[in-house]
């Protein structure tokens, strides 16, 4: 069955400092995608990115970058120079057939 | 703002109570889904929906269900309430029926159970 495991519960920094939430998934699938997710303390989800398996590249956005790399299947979300308004809870989800399966969250705390 | 609508956006209610949830999908989005948060369960699909039709189940009781209208609108109903079912209850969209499309999620409606 497909998993995502995001074992840092929660990290705290501050502001400013880099931070790196990690992302382990396992699937059987050879083609997929990935999603990351932020859900903020006003507690909507919002999309942050969709990567499928076929394209290894780390995507850069704004402050916000990814790796993913397949040998190790790990999706990893890094921020540059954090900021307050980045404290939130971030997940990464994966497609199993009929559903959504979310790792279980990442509570980031940016403090100034 | 995602463009996905849900009301209401905070119920309480008692146990054994039947409450009904409303969700707009964006413009253009033809799949809704369905999904509960609760501190000790995370994030789960429920359900989802494609153009009126259901097209996924998820870890959805038997005292929910759902139903997608020709508007597109969708409403999650949840019957014989427990204090269990005290959640977050989010609405996602998409514009395809496939769970690799992005879903953009509602606001979420916060039901209490008392």
């Amino acid at each position: 069955a497909q998993k995502v495991t995001q074992a840092q519960t929660e990290i705290s920094v501050v502001e400013k400092e880099d931070v790196t939430l990690d992302c382990v998934y396992e699937t059987r699938d050879t083609t997929y995608y990935l999603f990351w997710y932020k859900q903020p303390p006003s507690g909507e989800l919002v999309f942050l990115i969709r990567r499928n398996s076929f394209d290894e590249q780390n995507e850069i956005s704004g402050r916000y970058s990814w790796n993913f790399q397949k040998s190790t299947s790990s999706f990893n979300f890094t921020i540059t120079a954090s900021q307050v308004v980045d404290s939130a809870v971030y997940f990464c989800a994966l497609p199993e057939g009929g559903k959504l399966i979310f790792g279980q969250g990442t509570e980031l705390s940016v403090k100034p | 703002d995602s463009g996905v609508t849900q009301t209401p956006k905070h119920l309480i209610t008692a146990t054994g109570q039947r409450v009904t949830l409303r969700c707009s999908p964006r413009s253009g989005d033809l799949s809704v889904y369905w999904y509960q948060q609760s501190l000790d369960q995370g994030l789960q699909f429920l359900i989802q929906y494609y153009n009126g039709e259901e097209r996924a189940k998820g870890n959805i009781l038997e005292r929910f269900s759902a139903q997608q209208f020709p508007d597109l609108h969708s409403e999650l109903n949840l019957s014989s309430l427990e204090l269990g079912d005290s959640a977050l209850y989010f609405c996602a969209s998409s514009v395809g029926y496939s769970f690799s499309y992005e879903q953009y999620f509602g606001p979420g409606t916060r039901l209490t159970v008392t």
